[in-house]
């Protein structure tokens, strides 16, 4: 079974710029997640999507959103870009059933200059 | 606000000893624990989970202690191998809006001397 994807893995964008990341979930994961890792402040929730509804959201601007597809494939949009944006971006998607275990993608590696 | 995980961050062992990480929480609201292993380059690597209802719970070579009393989250490998050098996570687990949240601690570096 293939893992979560990510693409791109790495992206470089000047400060004002807008991205968008995408992730695609294990296949049957209908649950995917968001998360957002720098060295300053470690992983920090961002977002988790199921059946094209967000249901939780963490604490970060409104710059920053999502949205989940029919086949469960999910994006995140990161509007006028920032220094501070620079991160890992890291998607992870899991079960319904099997709400513990959340299976991570790589990541896309966002460079804001 | 609350958060998990305070201790860092890196831990030296030798090949064939135990190792022992330590996580801190603040939430004594949380359904359950994970610990994630992070190697350089890729996303976190799910080893072990504990809901709060639970003290211990064992895996293949790793035992995840709960003490809730000082709220409090242990890793222990066991004949530890080069191959578990790798960054650590313990994460927070909240069933919320039907949902699960994670809320990750700052992670600790192991390092396997050989």
């Amino acid at each position: 079974k293939a893992g979560v994807t990510q693409t791109p893995r790495y992206l470089i964008k000047t400060r004002g710029q807008q991205v968008t990341l995408s992730c695609s979930p294990i296949s049957g994961h209908r649950s995917v997640s968001w998360y957002q890792q720098t060295p300053g402040q470690g992983l920090q929730f961002l977002f988790e999507y199921f059946s094209e509804t967000q249901r939780n959201k963490g604490n970060f601007p409104g710059r920053f959103s999502g949205r989940q597809f029919s086949n469960s494939r999910s994006e995140m949009n990161v509007s006028t870009l920032e220094l501070g944006d620079s991160a890992l971006y890291l998607c992870a998607s899991s079960l319904v059933v099997s709400i513990n275990e959340q299976f991570f993608g790589p990541g896309t590696r966002l460079t804001v200059l | 606000g609350e958060s998990v995980g305070l201790h860092l961050p890196t831990l030296s062992v030798q090949e064939g000893d135990n190792s022992i990480i330590n996580c801190a929480y603040s939430n004594s609201a949380s359904d359950y624990f994970i610990w994630y292993k992070q190697e350089s380059g890729k996303g976190p690597q799910f080893i072990i989970d504990i809901r709060s209802n639970m003290d211990k719970r064992q895996g293949q070579r790793v035992t995840v202690l709960l003490n809730k009393t000082v709220k409090h989250l242990s890793l222990q490998i066991a004949a530890t191998q080069p191959g578990d050098s790798a960054v650590y996570f313990c994460a927070e687990g909240r069933v919320f809006n039907a949902g699960n949240m994670l809320t990750f601690g700052g992670g600790t570096r192991l390092m396997v001397k050989p």
